[in-house]
Formats: structure tokens, C-alpha cells, sequence
């Protein structure tokens, strides 16, 4: 079945730095979803990719979909403490949404 | 705030009862999805109804199982609980499948079976 790997499992940066999670399918996606959950949260949808090559952005926040719709990347420029919380892919094929294990961020002032 | 409600937050409940979680989905959304999240993990995928059907399940036993209604609200049911069942459970809620445009989650409903 469909998986969606996700790395780092942990990530703790200096306040400016920059950070990235990664995201990786055994499958060929329909499209994918970044989702942001704060600790004690719900998760928050953040955007949507669905073209190859795709390229997003959010002040901030540069999503990637690969060529081949099996990888997403996103990258965070210059991290605040307000970016803390735990960054999750989900993944679309075939009507089958999977999330990854998310990627916990944590931001030291 | 998403417009997505569900109740209740937190429950207990013993091995072996059953348990119902109900979810009102953001208005003019006529997709629910339901998710469970174990303590430091994903979101993993139950199942999704869509204007009352089921559209797609996870890799869940048939012991978990949902309703649609009319109004487009939703329950999740679990019978004969066991203690892994204990999680956070989330229901997301969104315009038309299948692609789970622009989902919208609740703050969740935390079970715990003892």
C-alpha cells in the first residue's frame, strides 16, 4: 500500500535560521497537502500542490511538489517562535489520503 | 476557527463498549473525513462519506464504523473498543471529492479506553 515517509521526525533550530521537512511517497500523488498542528491542535491546512514541478509560496514559506509527484519539500526562511509546532504531509492517490509521521519544530528565541 | 465542531472533546470509556464521536462539518461542505491520531504520529486515514455515502476507508476494521447525514454531519462509531483505540480523533470537512480540497479540521475528539 501507499506510503508517505516524512524527515526529520525532529528539528530544532536558532530563531532566523532556516528549516525543511521532507516528504516522500512510494506512490505517484494526485496531489499533496502541508498541514500545520500546534501542540494540544488540531491540524490546520496550509496549502495544496497538484502540478509536477509545482513551486508555492507563503511569505515565508516555499512549498515544493518533484517532477515526478512522489516528493514535496517545504522550506521555512528566517524561523520564528511562532513557526513551533509539527509539520505534516498528507498525501492523495486513488481517494487514499495518507499523512506523514510529521516533522516536530521547535524554535529557541 | 474552521466551522467544524465536534463532540465531544474528551471521553473515556472501557474495553469492549462502544463509543460514538459526531462531527457538524463547515457550512456548505458535503465531505467528512475521519482520522485517528495516536500520541506522536500522523493522522491515519478511517474513512470518508461524501452526500451520505461512504467514498473510501482506511485500513481500519469493519468494528469502526461512520454515518452521513442529510445536513452533512457525522458520526464515527467503534465497537467493541480496545485499548489501542485510544487516540485523538478528527474529523476533517471539505468541498467535494475525491481530493480533499482544502480540508478543514475539528479540534478533535480525545479518546481514551481503559
Amino acid at each position: 500500500g501507499q506510503q508517505v515517509m516524512q524527515i526529520p521526525q525532529y528539528q530544532h533550530v536558532q530563531e532566523g535560521e532556516d528549516f525543511t521537512t521532507y516528504c516522500n511517497s512510494s506512490t505517484t500523488l494526485s496531489n499533496i497537502q502541508w498541514y500545520k498542528q500546534r501542540p494540544g491542535g488540531h491540524p490546520v491546512f496550509l496549502i495544496q500542490l497538484v502540478k509536477s514541478g509545482e513551486v508555492k509560496k507563503q511569505k515565508r514559506l516555499t512549498f515544493q511538489f518533484g517532477e515526478a509527484k512522489k516528493n514535496s519539500s517545504l522550506h521555512i526562511t528566517a524561523t520564528q517562535t511562532t513557526d513551533v509546532g509539527t509539520y505534516f504531509c498528507a498525501g492523495l492517490n486513488n481517494n487514499d489520503m495518507r499523512f506523514g509521521a510529521g516533522t516536530r519544530l521547535t524554535v529557541k528565541p | 476557527e474552521t466551522g467544524v465542531t465536534q463532540s465531544p472533546t474528551h471521553l473515556i470509556k472501557t474495553r469492549g463498549q462502544q463509543v460514538t464521536l459526531r462531527c457538524s462539518s463547515q457550512s456548505g461542505h458535503n465531505t467528512v473525513s475521519w482520522y485517528q491520531q495516536a500520541l506522536g504520529q500522523g493522522p491515519q486515514f478511517i474513512f470518508q462519506y461524501y452526500r451520505e455515502e461512504e467514498n473510501g476507508r482506511g485500513n481500519f476494521p469493519p468494528r469502526f464504523s461512520g454515518l452521513q447525514f442529510p445536513n452533512y454531519s457525522s458520526e464515527l462509531n467503534v465497537n467493541a473498543l480496545e485499548l489501542d483505540d485510544s487516540a485523538l480523533y478528527l474529523c476533517a470537512s471539505s468541498l467535494d471529492l475525491p481530493r480533499h480540497t482544502d480540508a478543514f479540521f475539528g479540534q478533535g475528539t480525545r479518546l481514551t479506553v481503559v
